[in-house]
């Protein structure tokens, strides 16, 4: 099992749908939890930041984080063309040392 | 402000050739790291360093080498470039994780080709 899951898509959908991405883990140390944002040709930027459970908003992004079933989400509302590119989850114990999932690529169609 | 900065962006190498990614960043951060990103695979931690002088090994060290002689400085060194080094190679960096601070901040990526 690897450490960190997370469905590589591609997922489409039309513009203003709520998208939904997940990861699933299975280090239960993880502390730690971040979404990052890729386009094509870019380094990943960080969009969201959650420590330990719970849920964290900002603007149109949405992270959830549950500890119990090891599975974080990202939901996006009203998702935009803009919006279009890889979404990599990553997660950490120490705060140190970072484990990566594989990305979900996501299209907003216009 | 620049941030992490990565050189080149683009480099084709030979078999067996040798070669140096730059990696420099300008927010006093003092944790560094070298990822590779393949097709599908997410992103692999290479080498990281918790500051000047200190450096080890992630998930995939072998065939590389870095050094840490400054706070802005982690470059990574590529001694007998093989096909298997095919790869976008990412640098970032980070304060220590904790109230306030964010974690890692990536350069745009040095695309990698060994023919």
């Amino acid at each position: 099992q690897k450490e960190v899951e997370q469905d590589p898509g591609p997922l489409s959908v039309p513009e203003g749908a709520i998208v939904s991405l997940n990861c699933t883990y299975s280090n239960s140390a993880f502390q730690y939890f971040m979404w990052y944002r890729q386009y094509s040709r870019k380094g990943p930027e960080l969009l969201m930041y959650t420590y330990s459970s719970g849920n964290k908003e900002d603007g149109r992004f949405t992270a959830q984080v549950d500890k119990s079933s090891k599975y974080i989400s990202l939901f996006i509302r009203d998702s935009q063309p803009s919006d279009s590119a890889t979404y990599l989850c990553a997660m950490s114990g120490d705060g140190q040392n970072f484990v990566f999932g594989p990305g979900t690529r996501l299209s907003v169609l216009p | 402000n620049a941030g992490v900065t990565q050189t080149p962006k683009f480099r084709i190498l030979k078999i067996g050739q040798s070669m140096t990614l730059q990696c420099t960043q300008d927010m006093n951060h003092n944790y560094m790291y070298w990822y590779r990103q393949d097709p599908g695979m997410g992103l692999k931690l290479i080498y990281y360093s918790v500051g000047a002088g200190i450096t080890d090994k992630g998930e995939v060290p072998n065939g590389y080498n870095v050094s840490r002689s400054t706070t802005e400085d982690f470059p990574l060194r590529l001694e007998l470039a093989a096909p298997s080094q095919t790869s976008v190679y990412f640098c970032a960096s980070s304060s220590p994780m904790g109230e306030g601070n964010q974690p890692q901040h990536f350069g745009d990526g040095t695309r990698l080709s060994i023919l």
